[in-house]
């Protein structure tokens, strides 16, 4: 594709309520990241995959919280039973895959608001 | 672990004022260093970058010079513009591995 895209771009949902988002990273792209922003912050980092394992899960905030991804290629981020402080933009990047010194730019997708009433 | 820090906002300067964003970081090994912007109701997008030390990130004006023996990477412009209004993020990714770093942002706002 293009680009990185999320679905949906916008959710509403009440308190106590599973969600699911998201993201297609850009074709070939085998690292993929999540982050969370909330309103006048920065980013908050949530885990990454290395192709469909996730070596660092440590930025989830809670059990409620989880990940997954297969076939390298698009990932879902599932929060269960939502609360009113998960309410934020949930991004998500993704980067060719190098390490070492690469330098690898991480491109963004435009974002899912989620808002918990 | 790794971190990043960056200076806290908001920043607000008159147009053609001289810019500085600081920002260091923590990290073991040789990390690559970010700075991203993000302008109103736009996404992130990548401003500049450096892999090494001593290099020099230039982009739109802007520039950072990785400087190991200090950790940080300010940000730095000349002569800013409204345009340039936007909230500014350090970032680092280790070296062995994609595991990016931001830091909280930097909103900055460029009066005429």
């Amino acid at each position: 594709g293009a680009g990185v895209s999320q679905s949906p771009s916008n959710k509403v949902t009440e308190k106590g309520k599973d969600v699911e988002l998201r993201c297609d990273p850009i074709s070939g792209h085998t690292a993929l990241y999540w982050y969370r922003q909330r309103l006048g912050q920065g980013l908050e980092f949530l885990i990454y995959f290395q192709g469909n394992s996730a070596p660092d899960k440590s930025g989830l905030p809670s059990d409620r919280f989880s990940a997954e991804r297969t076939g390298e290629s698009v990932s879902t981020l599932t929060i269960q039973r939502t609360q009113q402080e998960d309410s934020a933009v949930y991004l998500c990047a993704s980067s060719l895959a190098s390490g070492g010194a690469g330098g690898n730019e991480q491109f963004f997708g435009p974002g899912t608001r989620l808002t918990v009433l | 672990g790794n971190s990043v820090t960056q200076m806290e906002g908001p920043v607000t300067l008159s147009e053609e004022a001289f810019l500085t964003i600081n920002c260091t970081y923590t990290a073991t090994g040789y990390p690559s260093l970010f700075w991203y912007v993000q302008y109103p109701g736009e996404g992130l997008q990548l401003l500049l970058k450096a892999t090494k030390a001593d290099d020099k990130g230039s982009n739109k004006g802007f520039e950072a010079t990785y400087r190991k023996e200090t950790t940080s990477f300010h940000l730095e412009k000349g002569s800013v513009q409204v345009s340039d209004s936007a909230v500014y993020f350090c970032a680092l990714r280790g070296f062995n591995n994609n595991d990016m770093r931001f830091g909280a942002g930097t909103r900055l706002t460029v009066k005429p």
